[in-house]
């Protein structure tokens, strides 16, 4: 069965500083995987997907993320965070047999101090 | 402007009564899909509509009715059976359904279902 895991429930990160945002998955076949932000009390805003081609993914509001067959995982990381930043982030994977149906973790929130 | 709408934001829900959640897309997306969001968690599906006049459940339906009527509209009903429904509940859309390569879910802005 696949699943997501988000181990960091809030990272809390100075104005300006690089952040990672860690995501590991588990899966016994190919994969498509997701970032989404979720600001307070809205819905989802995708941020980038990995599909297949190039490891590293580019997204918006300055996001990257890359992807690691071999180590099951799909990080997402930020040179440099703006105050406007500080929401939560959404991993998910989807089966490419089955690529309808998403599996979220359970989400990090990103919190920013100036 | 296209996207997806959900009303009403806020929604107050009686012990034993039905209530019904809106979900509408402009986005001409013949896939929709219910999630329910609780704190701390990620999002389970509860409902999936890949095509009008059909659905199929997710991972927690028991409780959670849907129909499809019309591409656009996909409105769930959380039913007196569901004994736990105060949550984050988000619609979502996509072109296809998966049944292509893999298309991007579009959210709505969710609503927030409680009990009094």
């Amino acid at each position: 069965a696949q699943s997501v895991t988000q181990l960091d429930s809030q990272v809390p990160v100075f104005e300006e500083a690089p952040v990672e945002l860690r995501c590991n998955y588990s899966s016994s076949v190919s994969v498509y995987l997701f970032w989404y932000v979720q600001y307070p009390n809205q819905g989802l805003q995708l941020l980038l997907k990995y599909l297949s081609g190039s490891t590293l993914v580019k997204g918006i509001n300055g996001f990257e993320a890359e992807f690691n067959k071999s180590q099951t995982s799909f990080h997402l990381r930020k040179p440099s965070v703006h105050i406007s930043d500080t929401a939560e982030y959404f991993c998910a994977v989807s089966h490419m047999d089955s690529s309808y149906k998403l599996i979220f973790g359970s989400g990090t929130r990103l919190l920013v101090r100036p | 402007d296209g996207g997806i709408t959900q009303s009403p934001k806020y929604l107050f829900r009686k012990e034993g009564q039905n209530v019904t959640l809106s979900c509408e897309q402009n986005l001409n997306h013949d896939a929709m899909y219910w999630y329910r969001q609780d704190p701390g968690q990620g999002l389970r599906l509860i409902y999936y509509s890949q095509i009008v006049n059909d659905f199929q459940k997710g991972d927690i339906a028991e409780g959670y009715s849907v129909s499809r009527e019309k591409k656009e509209s996909f409105p769930l009903t959380v039913t007196s059976a569901q004994k736990n429904p105060t949550a984050f509940y988000l619609c979502a859309s996509s072109l296809a359904g998966g049944t292509l390569i893999q298309e991007t879910q579009y959210f709505g802005p969710g609503t927030r279902l409680l009990v009094l």
